[in-house]
């Protein structure tokens, strides 16, 4: 079964202060990571793709990371505006499906 | 925004009838999919689609049921409501099998 498992659950941040959300993963042959972002009483907003070991991708703030085993999303110098559910989901090989992690609740504090 | 639209947006409903959830979307993607999202648990796939009248379930698909009879509906059926239904739900599209999905607003269900 696929597991994605994301650290922390929750995180308050000073506005400025640089942080990284993990997101380790364990699937069978992985054939995409995906990141989003989540507003409170919103659908997820997709952010990132990655498909291999060492890509990275990046938006404003945002940058993306991926490894083998896990994925990072690196948050520079984050705004209150920042301040979000960011959900990261896998897709193994032989499936049509996503699977999503719990999420990482970010608050940026002014 | 991806065009994807959920209807009702908001729906409350007695234990035991009936509720349709509809998805409709613009995009004329293939694959379509049904989420719940819990406190607790995160987003939980109900059932997928991966073309008209080809469906399959998810990991929790128990008490839910189905249908795609034309590409750019997707309908989510519960049979006889049960509280433990009670959650958010989520409208998913993608274009092809290993690409980003675009997500609908959800449709908030209370089942009392």
């Amino acid at each position: 079964e696929d597991q994605v498992t994301q650290s922390p659950e929750a995180l308050r941040l000073q506005e400025g202060e640089s942080s990284s959300l993990n997101c380790s993963y364990t699937v069978s042959g992985l054939r995409g990571l995906f990141w989003y972002r989540q507003d409170p009483g919103k659908g997820p907003e997709f952010l990132f793709t990655l498909y291999s070991a060492g890509e990275e991708k990046e938006k404003e703030r945002l940058k993306a990371t991926l490894t083998k085993k896990e994925s990072f999303l690196h948050i520079t110098a984050p705004k209150p505006e920042d301040s979000a559910t960011y959900l990261c989901a896998v897709q193994a090989g032989g499936n049509n499906r996503l699977a999503f992690g719990k999420g990482n609740q970010v608050v940026v504090i002014p | 925004d991806a065009g994807i639209t959920q209807s009702p947006r908001h729906k409350v409903t007695e234990t035991g009838t009936p509720v349709t959830l509809r998805c409709h979307q613009t995009e004329n993607h293939r694959y379509m999919y049904w989420y719940r999202q819990d406190p607790g648990h995160g987003l939980r796939l109900i059932h997928y689609s991966y073309g008209v009248k080809d469906t399959d379930k998810g990991e929790v698909s128990d008490g839910y049921s189905v249908s795609r009879s034309k590409t750019e509906d997707f309908l989510l059926t519960l049979e006889s409501a049960t509280s433990s239904q009670t959650s958010v739900y989520f409208c998913a599209i993608r274009p092809g099998a290993n690409t980003e999905a675009f997500f609908g607003q959800g449709t908030r269900l209370t089942v009392v």
